[in-house]
């Protein structure tokens, strides 16, 4: 089975500072890994994924994330953060075959501070 | 507009009576999913349904039923409500293709007394 850990469930940061939200995951076969965004009082919206090809994705709202197979991890990261980034970042796993089901972590709230 | 919609957004009940949250999606996508979403816990699967009539149990599934007789449909019913049933509900629909894209519902806040 496969199982997801975000290491902060906060992260305070400064307008237009660089930001880094990390997410582990832990698999025995290979893996599919996204990254989804929860505006206060809205739905998911997905922000990027990882299924295969290049390990750095490029998102939405420009942020991007890395697949690093050997450290298990897909942190997700923004060079310059605006308040309108202030939101819930969940990140997600499902194994790359067999359309199973996506397992979420719990999710890390991002504050960006004027 | 390509969406899932979900009815209501917000209930409040009493214990024991029963209630139903539907789902509906208009991209005609085979995958659809209910999850539930607590302080901390993040988002935990009820239940998923590969298609129609074909249905099965997520991570949390006691207290929950669904069915699926339609494609566009996905209705969760919980038939006896308990308060540890007071949680925010989402439903999600994607595609079995490549794109592994989920989409979701804005979400029903649901409150059991």
């Amino acid at each position: 089975a496969q199982s997801v850990t975000q290491l902060d469930s906060q992260v305070p940061v400064f307008e237009e500072a660089p930001v880094e939200l990390r997410c582990n995951y832990s698999s025995s076969v290979s893996v599919y890994l996204f990254w989804y965004v929860q505006y206060p009082n809205q739905g998911l919206q997905l922000l990027l994924k990882y299924l295969s090809g290049s390990t750095l994705v490029k998102g939405i709202n420009g942020f991007e994330a890395e697949f690093n197979k050997s450290q298990t991890s897909f942190h997700l990261r923004k060079p310059s953060v605006h308040i309108s980034d202030t939101a819930e970042y969940f990140c997600a796993v499902t194994r790359n075959s067999g359309n199973t089901p996506l397992v979420f972590g719990k999710g890390t709230r991002l504050s960006v501070i004027a | 507009e390509a969406q899932v919609t979900q009815n209501p957004r917000y209930l409040i009940t009493v214990t024991g009576k029963k209630l139903t949250v539907t789902c509906s999606q208009n991209m005609n996508h085979e995958y659809m999913s209910w999850y539930r979403q607590d302080p901390g816990l993040g988002l935990r699967q009820i239940y998923y349904s590969m298609n129609v009539e074909v249905t099965d149990k997520g991570d949390v599934p006691e207290g929950y039923k669904v069915s699926r007789k339609e494609k566009r449909n996905f209705p969760l019913i919980l038939e006896s409500p308990s308060p540890n049933q007071t949680s925010l509900y989402f439903c999600a629909s994607r595609a079995l293709d490549s794109s592994y894209e989920q989409y979701f519902g804005p979400g029903t806040r649901l409150t059991v007394t």
